[in-house]
């Protein structure tokens, strides 16, 4: 029951930009919450890729930047490589204190 | 470097209660909130519920009151009870940390699979 919707996938070249979308509602994304990213590779757990729109974790390339904006926000992977073929998950937060995910998005490198 | 890892049944009777536990190595329960989450085969993720050491915990609603957190700090574990499951239930589980107040996670368990059948 993902709370968050994402595009079901997005596809690029290698070198490319894409961009990933999050919509919430003014119950999370809109009431102030801030969203994270997390990036999950075929058969291993997620890992967080970005928090507070945008701070990443050691070892996370800049080619990874976030942004928000009203009740949406966007994952931006600029410079395309094979090896940020995975799935994407936004999450943020709601008034009901509860944790909210994204409906998740493959990123398919062409 | 905190490491997480989850052990428990893979498989489970429907009605039966699902019962996990998260052992945490090179950190402490005490310090974080700590969350499970889990995701159904080809799914995304669904976050269950988490808790700190104070006792405070969020459960998520759409499981109607049938999921538990609990810690025991002399073993530095945490632990998942979900009672009544169904074919539904059958996923991974992971559990995961949270620095407090940062309101996502930052390290996540490999996870355990689990499947409800009879």
């Amino acid at each position: 029951q993902s709370v968050l919707t994402q595009p079901p996938s997005v596809s690029g070249a290698p070198g490319q930009r894409v961009t990933i979308s999050c919509t919430g509602s003014s119950s999370n994304i809109g009431a102030g919450y801030d969203v994270h990213w997390y990036q999950q590779r075929p058969g291993k757990a997620p890992q967080l890729l970005m928090f507070g729109e945008h701070n990443r974790p050691s070892g996370v390339p800049d080619r990874f930047s976030g942004s928000k904006s009203g009740t949406s926000a966007s994952l931006a992977i600029t410079g395309l490589q094979a090896e940020d073929e995975a799935d994407y998950y936004c999450q943020s937060y709601d008034s009901s204190n509860n944790y909210v995910f994204g409906t998740g998005t493959k990123v398919t490198v062409l | 470097q905190v490491q997480l890892q989850e052990s428990g049944p893979g498989l489970v009777k429907p009605s039966e209660t699902l019962s996990l536990t998260c052992t945490v190595s090179a950190g402490s329960v005490t310090t974080y909130y700590w969350s499970w989450i889990r995701q159904s085969a080809g799914k995304g993720l669904e976050w269950l519920g988490r808790i700190s050491i104070s006792g405070h915990s969020n459960y998520n609603p759409s499981l109607k009151g049938r999921v538990a957190l609990s810690l025991d700090t002399s073993k530095n574990q945490l632990s998942l009870r979900l009672i009544s499951v169904t074919a539904a239930d059958t996923a991974v589980y992971y559990c995961a940390r949270e620095i407090f107040g940062a309101l996502y996670v930052d390290v996540w368990g490999k996870g355990t699979t689990v499947t409800v059948s009879s």
